[in-house]
């Protein structure tokens, strides 16, 4: 079955880099029509799209964000890795990685993991 | 950006009766491919998104047949037949149409 899950710092001071991985299993992410994509959810707030990257190495990024985000695949290892720079105590959320398969599948975000919370503080 | 609209923002409901959201598109959703990439999340509390809908109205795998979406273009709706206290949480729904992928505000069901 998919899993994913997130890892990283709980806690980033401002203006530092935030880095996360997303560890997947059940999917090959060299499969065509295959994507992972990052989404972040502040308290108590609406989910907010940030990136999402494709077997081809496409990659897509939300533009209000897009001159802070990286998004890399390693798929020999099975991960996606965000990079978010300059962080700010706004960026407070918690932030998911989740599944997408565009040719064979939903179109949609149809596995997620599990989230995890990251604070921005001094 | 396409923006997506949801109304209502809360939906207090008695348990075995229906519910029904609606989700609004800026512009029209269909792809070029000839799909609709409309989909709606559930969130219950404390947990991740799940994907109920995708394309309008395609169940997800596992997700119980009270649930059912349908639209089309700008206007979709979800629809729960009779709510069930499990259904408890925030309805989202979501565009993968165009890029920034984006997402309705959320509909918050709970019981009365």
């Amino acid at each position: 079955q998919i899993t994913l899950k997130e890892s990283g710092p709980t806690l980033v001071k401002p203006t530092q880099t935030l880095t996360l991985t997303c560890t997947f299993s059940g999917f090959s992410l060299s499969t065509s029509g295959v994507g992972v994509g990052w989404i972040r959810q502040p308290p108590g707030k609406a989910l907010e799209w940030l990136a999402l990257i494709y077997w081809d190495d496409d990659k897509r990024y939300s533009p209000s964000l897009k001159s802070r985000l990286t998004i890399t695949k390693d798929t020999s290892k099975n991960q996606v890795v965000l990079t978010m720079t300059n962080m700010d105590p706004v960026d407070t959320a918690t932030y998911y990685c989740a599944h997408r398969e565009y040719y064979y599948g939903s179109g949609s975000y149809d596995y997620w993991g599990q989230g995890t919370l990251v604070t921005v503080s001094s | 950006d396409i923006v997506m609209t949801q109304t209502p923002l809360s939906s207090p409901v008695t348990l075995g009766q229906p519910a029904s959201i609606s989700c609004r598109s800026s512009q029209s959703l269909v792809h070029s491919d000839g799909n609709t990439y409309l989909s709606w999340l559930q969130q219950r509390p404390g947990q991740p998104p799940r994907l109920l809908i995708y394309k309008i109205s395609n169940r997800f795998s596992g997700v119980p047949d009270r649930f059912s979406g349908s639209g089309a273009g700008t206007d979709f709706t979800l629809k729960i037949s009779r709510v069930e206290a499990e259904d408890v949480g925030v309805y989202y729904c979501m565009q993968a149409t165009q890029f920034p992928f984006t997402f309705g505000p959320g509909t918050k069901v709970d019981i009365k």
